[in-house]
């Protein structure tokens, strides 16, 4: 079983739509979640950090934590073509352990 | 601010060979990680330098071995290449203390290895 996992898509949505990425994980360590984007032939990029549970916004983006479920979500709102890229879910323990990254979202939104 | 940078961007190698990417960390950063990300796939952790000495592991054979300089930057080293190491090779940095233990990384556009 892998430690993280996050469903490859593809997700295609309309231009405007709310979009919802998710991630599960199995290692109770796990204490940063974080969100990357990743455009076509690009490095990743981070998009959103949060420290345990909890909810946290910046502009149309959302991150969610469940820490009793293991579950993370990113949502965004209003999406738009330039959102279109892929997502990486990446968790971490902290203290300068390891990051570790889901498959990626693979996101296009249609104007 | 100069953000990582890495060479080369491309490079066609054939089984067998040996391969050395380098890194230059973000400007005040001083720990390198690297990274190999395989099409359709998350980044998967190699290792991380600091202070010029390998600090954590990933899964990763023997074959894989790293540098970092007195200037922070740091060189992956790939022996005995195998066609299954074709991959997007990235490298991240962070500065030690601070938001460093988010694990809140830097990463550069990467370096793109094809084993023929």
């Amino acid at each position: 079983q892998k430690e993280v996992e996050q469903d490859p898509g593809p997700l295609s949505v309309p231009e405007g739509a709310i979009v919802s990425l998710n991630c599960t994980y199995s290692n109770s360590a796990f204490q940063y979640f974080m969100w990357y984007r990743q455009y076509s032939r690009k490095g990743p990029e981070l998009l959103m950090y949060t420290y345990s549970s909890g909810n946290k916004e910046d502009g149309r983006f959302t991150a969610q934590v469940d820490k009793s479920s293991k579950y993370i979500s990113l949502f965004i709102r209003d999406s738009q073509p330039s959102d279109s890229a892929t997502y990486l879910c990446a968790m971490s323990a902290g203290g300068y352990q390891k990051v570790t990254f889901g498959t990626g979202t693979k996101l296009q939104v249609i104007p | 601010d100069a953000g990582v940078t890495q060479s080369p961007t491309h490079l066609i190698k054939t089984r067998g060979q040996q391969v050395t990417l380098r890194c230059s960390p973000k400007s005040g950063h001083d720990t390198v990680s690297w990274y190999q990300q395989a099409l359709g796939q998350g980044p998967q952790f190699i290792f991380q330098y600091y202070e010029e000495e390998e600090r954590q592991r990933g899964n990763f054979p023997d074959r894989f071995s790293g540098h970092q300089f007195p200037n922070y930057s740091s060189e992956l080293n790939v022996n005995a290449l195998l066609l299954g190491d074709s991959a997007l090779y990235l490298c991240a940095s962070i500065k030690t203390g601070g938001e460093s233990l988010s694990g809140e990384l830097f990463f550069g556009e990467g370096s793109r290895l094809t084993v023929l």
